[in-house]
């Protein structure tokens, strides 16, 4: 069965700090996997993606993620964090080809101080 | 991406009354899946919506408690019925196009049972 392991259920960072959220996978063949943002009271928006092919994928906001197949891990980065980055993120991972269920990990609420 | 719309957005209930809640989407969809978000937590699929056939339920949810209507491809509901406080949570409809195995979120709809 897929699981999703989401480490740190909140990250705090400083304003123009490096964005470091962590993904950890299981899934018995290779998996699709997402990053969605999730900002109050709103609902989930995609991030990112990753498929197949290029296992560094850019997405939205200056976020990108690198699919790494020997530690299965999908960990979220951004180089400088803004205030407007402040929301919950989830991971997320699905079996190939499409229309499978999400699998998503618990969530990380990332905190941005000025 | 399709645009998703879902009403109602937020709604207070009395405990074992019913809340049918409406997904819309703009374009046609092959998929129509249900989440349920509970306070503080990750999403956990409901169920998945197939135009023309019966909901595919996950393990822990009966038809019954969550019964499923989808249409046409471009309108879904969920019903919560006989509701109880443990049924307080965000419920979101999200979408899948054929080609495309990326879901996208509508802006769910928070349910206070009281």
């Amino acid at each position: 069965a897929q699981s999703v392991t989401q480490l740190g259920s909140h990250v705090s960072v400083s304003e123009g700090a490096l964005v470091l959220l962590r993904c950890n996978y299981s899934s018995s063949v290779p998996p699709y996997l997402f990053w969605y943002v999730q900002y109050p009271n709103q609902g989930l928006q995609l991030l990112l993606k990753y498929t197949t092919g290029a296992t560094l994928v850019k997405g939205i906001n200056g976020f990108e993620a690198e699919f790494k197949k020997s530690e299965t891990s999908f960990h979220l980065t951004k180089p400088s964090a803004h205030m407007s980055d402040a929301a919950e993120y989830f991971c997320a991972v699905s079996d190939p080809p499409g229309f499978q269920k999400l699998v998503f990990g618990t969530g990380t609420r990332l905190l941005v101080s000025p | 991406s399709a645009v998703i719309s879902q009403k109602p957005s937020r709604d207070i209930c009395q405990r074992g009354t019913s809340l049918t809640i409406q997904c819309q989407v703009d374009s046609q969809v092959t998929m129509m899946f249900w989440y349920r978000q509970q306070p503080g937590q990750s999403l956990t699929l409901i169920a998945t919506a197939n135009q023309g056939s019966e909901a595919t339920y996950e393990s822990g949810f009966v038809i019954d408690k969550f019964p499923i209507s989808r249409p046409n491809l471009t309108f879904s509901t969920l019903t919560v019925s006989n509701m109880s406080p443990e049924d307080s949570s965000i419920y979101l409809c999200a979408t899948a196009t054929s080609g495309q195995e990326t879901q996208y979120f509508g802006p769910g709809t928070r349910l206070l049972v009281l």
